[in-house]
């Protein structure tokens, strides 16, 4: 199993619409998650950082479950300017952050 | 954002030449990365330094060489690379917590390589 897992994608969704991602890990010791946001030809941003059993910001809510070692990113009414990549990221051991593959969005008008 | 930056952000060379990436960071952060980027790839890790000290080196070819002088500083030395090197170099910085787990990583706007 690898580390980190993402739904493939791509998602394309409308304007307005709800869209959730999902990501597994694989380490059951990870205490902490992070959600980027990586554009096109840019670099990953931190978008949200998951400490307890979910977080949520604005339009964005992400959740985690450590029995099932899922963690989730729902995002509501969704704009134009959501359109990118998201990276779920888990700290491994050491200092080392592993990068799932990430899951494109596209919203359309 | 200023954060973590590297240069050059592009670079083109050919497979015998020597050329350098640099990143600096000013969060005053422990530890600080190389990442490569390719296309339709996941970011693969290449290097950590932590306190200046590189503590992991992900089996990348010795063509690769990096250079930590302090905790501010991250260079990437590159000798006689391939054309399948090509790709976005991403520098990142981060506070390692007491008990060696990582806190939020920060990246650099990346150096986009080209090997021909």
């Amino acid at each position: 199993r690898k580390e980190v897992e993402q739904d493939p994608g791509p998602f394309n969704v409308p304007e307005g619409a709800t869209v959730a991602f999902n990501c597994t890990y694989s380490n059951s010791a990870s205490q902490s998650f992070f959600w980027y946001r990586q554009d096109c030809r840019k670099e990953p941003k931190l978008l949200m950082s998951v400490y307890s059993s979910g977080n949520e910001d604005g339009r964005f809510t992400a959740q985690l479950n450590r029995a099932s070692q899922y963690i989730s990113l729902l995002i509501r009414d969704s704009k134009l300017s959501d359109s990118a990549t998201y990276l779920c990221v888990v700290p491994s051991y050491g200092q080392n952050f592993v990068f799932g593959p990430g899951t494109r969005l596209s919203v359309l008008p | 954002e200023t954060g973590v930056t590297q240069t050059p952000r592009h670079l083109v060379m050919g497979m015998t030449n020597k050329k350098s990436l640099k990143c600096e960071q000013h969060l005053g952060h422990n530890a600080m990365y190389w990442y490569k980027q390719s296309a339709k790839k996941p970011l693969e890790l290449m290097f950590v330094y932590s306190l200046e000290e590189r503590v992991e080196n992900n089996s990348v070819p010795s063509r690769f060489s990096p250079e930590c002088p302090n905790s501010s500083h991250l260079f990437l030395h590159l000798h006689t690379l391939q054309p399948e090197d090509s790709a976005l170099y991403l520098c990142a910085s981060s506070q390692v917590l007491p008990g060696g787990s990582g806190n939020t990583i920060y990246f650099g706007e990346g150096s986009w390589l080209t090997v021909v």
